[in-house]
């Protein structure tokens, strides 16, 4: 019963350059949750998704960032033109239908150079 | 608004004495409180969680937190430190929504 999955584990992307992480929610789950950890910090909400749907995308910086979920497939977090102050852990996380219950990635550790 | 608190982000243990580890929230309306722990470079496991019933809340590897209205609290416990047990640890609350809230860790070191 594989967990949430997220690729790449570890990405590093020069300043400019657009970084694409990748989510799998658990078996069954259709509600997937984006959360940023900078150096020495928790967790911090991103975005709530569902299949198709931006539910809350208030925790997202206004420009650069987008994420998605569509029908088929990963959910995606994008990053373009990445910028130093975006070396961070990204964790996805994913509930089931009718649960707030969030089940965690390993996260990707983005670095920019 | 919402909040959570650590205190102490870094907490040093002998192995076999006992592990505590602090956690204060605000919250305007019955909380749900989690314990994750994260080990290097790995994702986040739950411990345990607290949304009603019982306020001694028992989870895995030996470790319980007591939910306390009164102060506020939801300190996580365990009555003996291995050294496995070194790693960081964040309490996190809900509202019962999707919407977690993190505190920003404690990194609890194992002596041996």
């Amino acid at each position: 019963n594989a967990g949430v999955m997220q690729n790449p584990r570890h990405l590093v992307r020069r300043r400019g350059q657009e970084a694409r992480l990748r989510c799998s929610p658990m078996k069954g789950h259709s509600h997937v949750y984006w959360y940023r950890q900078l150096p020495e910090e928790g967790l911090k909400f991103m975005v709530y998704l569902q299949k198709e749907n931006i539910i809350d995308e208030s925790g997202m910086p206004k420009e650069r960032f987008s994420a998605e979920f569509p029908k088929e497939g990963p959910s995606i977090l994008r990053i373009q033109q990445v910028v130093r102050g975006d070396s961070a852990a990204y964790f996805c996380a994913s509930s089931q239908q009718g649960s707030y219950e969030q089940y965690f990635g390993p996260g990707t550790r983005l670095t920019v150079t | 608004a919402q909040s959570v608190t650590q205190l102490g982000s870094h907490v040093s243990v002998s192995e076999g004495a006992l592990v505590l580890l602090r956690c204060n929230y605000s919250s305007s309306v019955p909380p749900y409180l989690f314990w994750y722990v994260q080990y290097p470079n790995q994702g986040l496991q739950l411990l345990l969680k607290y949304t009603t019933g019982a306020t001694l809340v028992k989870g895995i590897n030996g470790f319980e937190a007591e939910f306390k209205k009164s102060e506020t609290s939801f300190h996580l416990t365990k009555p003996s430190a291995h050294m496995s047990d070194a790693a960081e640890y964040f309490c996190a609350l809900s509202s019962g929504t999707y919407k977690y809230i993190f505190g920003t860790g404690t990194r609890l070191k194992v002596l041996a």
